[in-house]
């Protein structure tokens, strides 16, 4: 069974410092990865996505993700933090590769950035 | 170009009523996708149609809740008999759907934020 685990409910950085949000999957085989964002009340907005292609993904807002298999990580970084990136973000595996079907959501990171 | 369209955008109800949530899905996309998130979590897949047929339903609860996506109009998710249980964000998404290759994207709207009084 297809799972994703994000290892932090919730992150604090300063403005301009570097932001590390954790996460997870397990998967039978090759997955597709995807980093989604949710600003309050609004709707999801994708970042980026892993289709196994090159294994570091460069998404929107300078944000990127690196698919580490030997690890079963796909964790989202970006250099500096800016206050528009507070917001939940959500690391979500699609078990059905090549195929569309449903998705699975970690449990999300809320991520605050402090002036 | 219009994305994913959700009506209404809030929506509230008494325990026993009947709540419609409306999917307009991008233009030109065929597949749709409705899922839930309750408070504090993260969103768990629904029901995953294209037109007219449903193509997994496994996260639907087996009572009061069904989906629909027509020939022709938006996709329905409706819920009977509403519980208080049932307050919640429903999310739908959209996939163009047909393409060999990566895996597809899905689009999200908005949003319906359904309370049950």
């Amino acid at each position: 069974a297809q799972s994703v685990t994000q290892l932090d409910s919730h992150v604090s950085v300063s403005e301009g410092t570097p932001v590390l949000l954790r996460c997870n999957y397990s998967s039978s085989y090759s997955p597709s990865l995807f980093w989604y964002v949710q600003h309050p009340n609004k709707g999801l907005q994708l970042l980026l996505k892993y289709t196994s292609a090159a294994t570091l993904v460069k998404g929107i807002n300078g944000f990127e993700a690196e698919f580490k298999k030997s690890e079963t990580s796909f964790h989202l970084t970006k250099p500096s933090a800016h206050m528009s990136d507070a917001a939940e973000y959500f690391c979500v595996v699609s078990p059905f590769y090549n195929q569309g079907g449903k998705l699975i959501f970690g449990q999300g990171t809320e991520l605050s950035v402090k002036p | 170009n219009a994305g994913v369209m959700q009506n209404p955008r809030h929506l509230v109800r008494r325990r026993g009523q009947e709540a419609r949530l409306r999917c307009s899905p991008m233009k030109g996309h065929s597949h749709v996708y409705w899922y839930r998130q309750l408070p504090e979590e993260g969103l768990k897949f629904m029901v995953y149609l294209q037109k007219e047929n449903i193509i997994d339903e496994s996260g639907m609860p087996k009572e009061r809740f069904s989906a629909e996506f027509p020939k022709e109009g938006p996709s329905i998710l409706r819920i009977q008999q509403v519980v208080r249980g049932d307050s919640a964000a429903y999310f739908c998404a959209s996939s163009p759907g047909g393409l060999a290759g990566a895996q597809e994207t899905q689009y999200f709207g908005p949003g319906t934020r359904l309370l049950v009084l």
